[in-house]
């Protein structure tokens, strides 16, 4: 059974830099072809996605807001770690990962498990 | 980036009625090699997470009932789900992922009942 949960601060100020750690079970980042990803969405909003690690520890950011993401894994605790620099309360959202299974070749990036979501607040 | 556009913003259809959301890329989605086309839908319910419903434009996900369809390809897209009921109430996006792993999702449909 595959389970992802996000979890991170409730409230940041402007600013500050955001963490959040996705811990997941049931499927392991060290298979061919695991990715996990972080998608945002703010509050009555579109789904927007931020970041991905695949197993082989490739990273990708979304154009827009790559200058101001970090994403890495640990693939022992099997949790994935996002973090997000200089919040602004614009990036006010929850926040949730998601799971890819794309074996080799196969191109499936869409996400069959994603997590509850956590919502960030950014206010002073 | 591919922009993914949806039609329309939300829409009310009776109960047993048949609901009909319309998904548009930027630019092609379908990859000529393989003739499939990269673009899945979600089904995203109040205070909870995106569920994937469709992949592969027409694939219905294990568990998703049949009276959820989706067609297109290249750039034109549609979800239909052909007789409404009160638990489908929700919003649905899809997304792209030709440009992997950089997908992009649409801005979503609201669904209700008439």
């Amino acid at each position: 059974q595959v389970t992802l949960r996000e979890s991170g601060p409730a409230l940041v100020k402007p600013t500050q830099t955001l963490t959040l750690t996705c811990t997941f079970s049931g499927f392991s980042l060290s298979t061919s072809g695991m990715c996990v990803s972080w998608i945002r969405q703010p509050p009555g909003k579109a789904l927007e996605w931020l970041a991905l690690i695949d197993w082989d520890d490739d990273k990708y950011y979304s154009t827009s807001l790559k200058t101001r993401l970090t994403i890495s894994k640990d693939t022992s605790k099997n949790q994935v770690v996002l973090t997000m620099t200089n919040m602004d309360p614009v990036d006010t959202a929850t926040y949730y990962c998601a799971r890819i299974w794309a074996p080799r070749g196969s191109g499936s990036y869409y996400f069959d498990y994603w997590g509850q979501g956590t919502l960030v607040t950014v206010s002073s | 980036d591919i922009v993914m556009t949806q039609s329309p913003d939300s829409l009310a259809v009776s109960l047993g009625e048949r609901a009909t959301i319309n998904c548009k890329s930027s630019q092609s989605v379908l990859y000529s090699s393989n003739n499939k086309n990269y673009l899945a839908w979600y089904q995203q319910k109040p205070g909870q997470p995106p569920k994937l419903l469709i992949y592969w434009a027409s694939t219905r996900e294990s568990g998703v009932p049949d009276r959820f369809s989706g067609s297109g390809s290249g750039t034109d897209f549609t979800l239909t789900i052909s007789s409404l009921q009160a638990e489908d109430v929700a919003v649905y996006y899809c997304q792209q992922y030709y440009s992997t792993p950089l997908v992009t999702f649409g801005p979503g449909t609201k669904v209700d009942i008439k």
